[in-house]
């Protein structure tokens, strides 16, 4: 159990269009999802936290406008990275977290890999 | 301020050789502890929650264990596939975000 999903699991674009990664979790129901960026030999940075239903809370110098992130149900959610440019080119990677007491892991995606030309 | 900090860097074994790595965490009021394992390329991949120091957990050759201000991983024989990055992360009682230490970069040679 507890298995969560990323589609596309790489992705090349060219700059100035619009990239929208999902992240779903198979068989639990996340009422918390994380986003996660992740530059070679780092670790986590994190981008914002998304509660389902609510609006993302973004971390300090994550700008919302360009990384727009929907939670639309206990499944499901949504980053769109827009006008992409060769900068946000990255590993991106989503979590999810059960929503039910006691159960505080994170469940993590297996990553989206986007490059911008 | 670090709220986690993982020692060492990069850890390079032979197989069978035993180690443990640390994770050191200031943070106040824990509300779990949790490792994970990550293989390039990939997302991370969910080890172990520890909760109260004291606890220990274990799966195959690896076993955790929590005191009040760190955590260590000890890898009993370790083998070549054991050869990953390993992360530790703390959860505060409040509040809702993990705290990542930047991982221990393991190698085990055959």
């Amino acid at each position: 159990g507890a298995v969560v999903s990323q589609h596309p699991s790489w992705v090349i674009c060219k700059s100035g269009t619009s990239v929208k990664i999902e992240c779903r979790s198979l068989d639990f129901q996340a009422t918390t999802m994380f986003w996660y960026r992740q530059f070679p030999k780092q670790s986590l940075m994190l981008m914002a936290t998304s509660n389902e239903g609510s609006k993302a809370t973004y971390e300090q110098g994550v700008e919302k406008d360009k990384f727009l992130i929907n939670h639309a149900s206990l499944t499901l959610s949504t980053l769109t990275v827009t006008s992409a440019h060769p900068e946000d080119s990255s590993f991106y990677i989503c979590s999810a977290r059960r929503g039910l007491a006691g159960y505080n892991e994170q469940f993590f995606g297996p990553g989206t890999r986007l490059t911008v030309l | 301020e670090d709220q986690v900090t993982q020692s060492p860097e990069a850890l390079r074994l032979q197989e069978g050789e035993s180690s443990s790595l640390n994770c050191s965490y200031t943070v106040s009021g824990l509300r779990g502890l949790f490792w994970y394992r990550q293989d390039p390329g990939k997302g991370p991949e969910f080890l172990f929650t520890l909760y109260s120091a004291g606890e220990e957990k274990e799966k195959e050759r690896l076993k955790a264990t929590l005191t009040k201000k760190e955590s260590f991983l000890h890898i009993t024989a370790p083998k070549p596939e054991d050869s990953a990055t390993y992360l530790c992360a703390v959860l505060q009682n409040t509040g809702n975000q993990f705290y990542f230490g930047t991982g221990t970069s393991l190698t085990v040679i055959p």
